[in-house]
């Protein structure tokens, strides 16, 4: 069964600590991921699409990377503005129509 | 350019009723998905129109029905609502399988 999971589910940092997220996949072919921004009652706000294995992309603090297994979402030097859940999800081979979403990482960054 | 945008922004029902949320889709996207987030879990796919008609669906009963509008914005119907059906509706739209855009959502508390 295709599989989409995230850790950790929750992550608290201090301002200016980097780290990483994870998102680690289990399925029959990977047609894409995506990562997404969500901040609580609000809609997920899109940030990276990665196609391939070593495709990385980046965005201000935000960098992603891909292998054939998982996907990173590193943070170097969070802002407390950083604060949200941020989910993974995949297209697949022949569902490239519906997104598949891990269930999140909420990351909170103390000032 | 206007994203996506959702109506109403919260709802609440009580059991038995029916229920219809609607959906404008980003400037230029012909294709909207449908997803509902229970609180604390990411986004499930329920299903998505293009070109007038459900392409996909995903593991969701018949109460779930949808319509798409020559003009791409689509409606979201749940017949027999049930106190799980109660959270954050939330659709997205695309060109085809592209990267999707999501809404702002709209809250349905079922009593």
């Amino acid at each position: 069964e295709d599989q989409v999971t995230q850790s950790p589910e929750a992550l608290r940092l201090q301002e200016g600590e980097s780290s990483s997220l994870n998102c680690s996949y289990t399925v029959s072919g990977l047609r894409g991921l995506f990562w997404y921004r969500q901040d609580p009652g609000k809609g997920p706000e899109f940030l990276f699409t990665l196609y391939s294995a070593g495709e990385e992309k980046e965005k201000e603090r935000l960098k992603a990377t891909l292998t054939k297994k998982e996907s990173f979402l590193h943070i170097t030097a969070p802002k407390p503005e950083d604060s949200a859940t941020y989910l993974c999800a995949v297209y697949i081979s022949g569902s490239a129509r519906q997104l598949t979403f891990g269930s999140g990482t909420q990351l909170t960054v103390l000032p | 350019d206007a994203g996506v945008t959702q109506s109403p922004t919260h709802l609440i029902k009580t059991r038995g009723q029916q229920v219809t949320l609607r959906c404008s889709p980003k400037s230029g996207h012909d294709t909207v998905s449908w997803y509902q987030q229970a609180l604390g879990q990411g986004p499930q796919f329920i299903f998505q129109y293009y070109e007038e008609e459900e392409r996909q669906r995903g593991n969701f009963p018949d109460r779930f029905s949808g319509h798409q509008f020559p003009n791409y914005s689509s409606e979201l119907n749940v017949n027999a609502l049930l106190l799980g059906d109660s959270a954050l509706y939330l659709c997205a739209s695309s060109l085809l399988a592209d990267t999707q855009y999501f809404g702002p959502g709209t809250r349905l508390t079922v009593l």
